[in-house]
């Protein structure tokens, strides 16, 4: 599976639009891009995920640039509850996902 | 279905004890996965079973550890003469063809003393 780079940490002014990058240069044309989040002490949670294509659903939209090796994650009026650590993974359908570090989203009142 | 549940939430064990966690996944999902995570980190993939087929083995998994999913429904996760380094959080998460996401548990937490 293809690594990812996010940046450590983000803060959001709550009801602002949350903006997570991700780099996946080395994306191959089988992988997918899944974000999940974990808020603390409970298992992490899907949130999206895509192809080629932005995705859209009602937690958030997915936006994959035309060369695919970067994508953003969009929360479009960010709460305090969307505090959380995101994680990006690219991932073909092989049965595992790889977790790394992600982003940590503080979102302030 | 309430989702996938995880039994205990809470482990305290003494080095060198045996321990055992049970995963139920959503029922329709033939596809269960374990998970450790460690405080910081993110979770770190263990093994995974497509109904009652272990595919996937981690080389984080030594030989202490053993997972079965006997008749492709709940699975058991066991960790032989645990050490301090097992610590963690153990994650079970079910998926019905891995192609959308996974619904995870809220975890066992094991703190090996």
């Amino acid at each position: 599976d293809a690594k990812t780079t996010q940046p450590t940490s983000m803060d959001c002014a709550e009801g602002r639009a949350a903006n997570l990058p991700c780099n996946h240069s080395t994306i191959s044309g089988n992988e997918y891009v899944y974000w999940y989040r974990q808020i603390h002490s409970q298992g992490p949670q899907y949130i999206i995920h895509g192809l080629k294509n932005n995705e859209t659903n009602e937690m958030a939209s997915l936006i994959i640039t035309e060369d695919r090796k970067s994508s953003t994650l969009i929360l479009p009026h960010a709460t305090l509850r969307d505090t959380a650590v995101y994680y990006c993974i690219a991932s073909s359908n092989t049965g595992k996902l790889i977790f790394g570090q992600g982003t940590t989203l503080q979102v302030k009142p | 279905d309430t989702g996938v549940s995880q039994d205990p939430r809470h482990k305290i064990t003494k080095r060198g004890q045996n321990v055992t966690f049970r995963c139920d996944p959503i029922s329709e999902h033939n596809r269960l996965y374990w998970y450790r995570q460690t405080l910081g980190q993110g979770p770190e993939f263990l093994t995974y079973f497509q109904n009652e087929a272990q595919l996937e083995k981690s080389r984080l998994l030594s030989d202490r550890f053993s997972a079965e999913r006997p008749k492709g429904s709940f699975s058991t996760l066991e960790i032989q003469r645990t050490e301090q380094g097992d610590s963690a959080m153990y994650l079970c998460a079910s998926s019905s063809d891995g192609l959308e996401g996974y619904t995870f548990g809220s975890g066992t937490r094991l703190t090996v003393v």
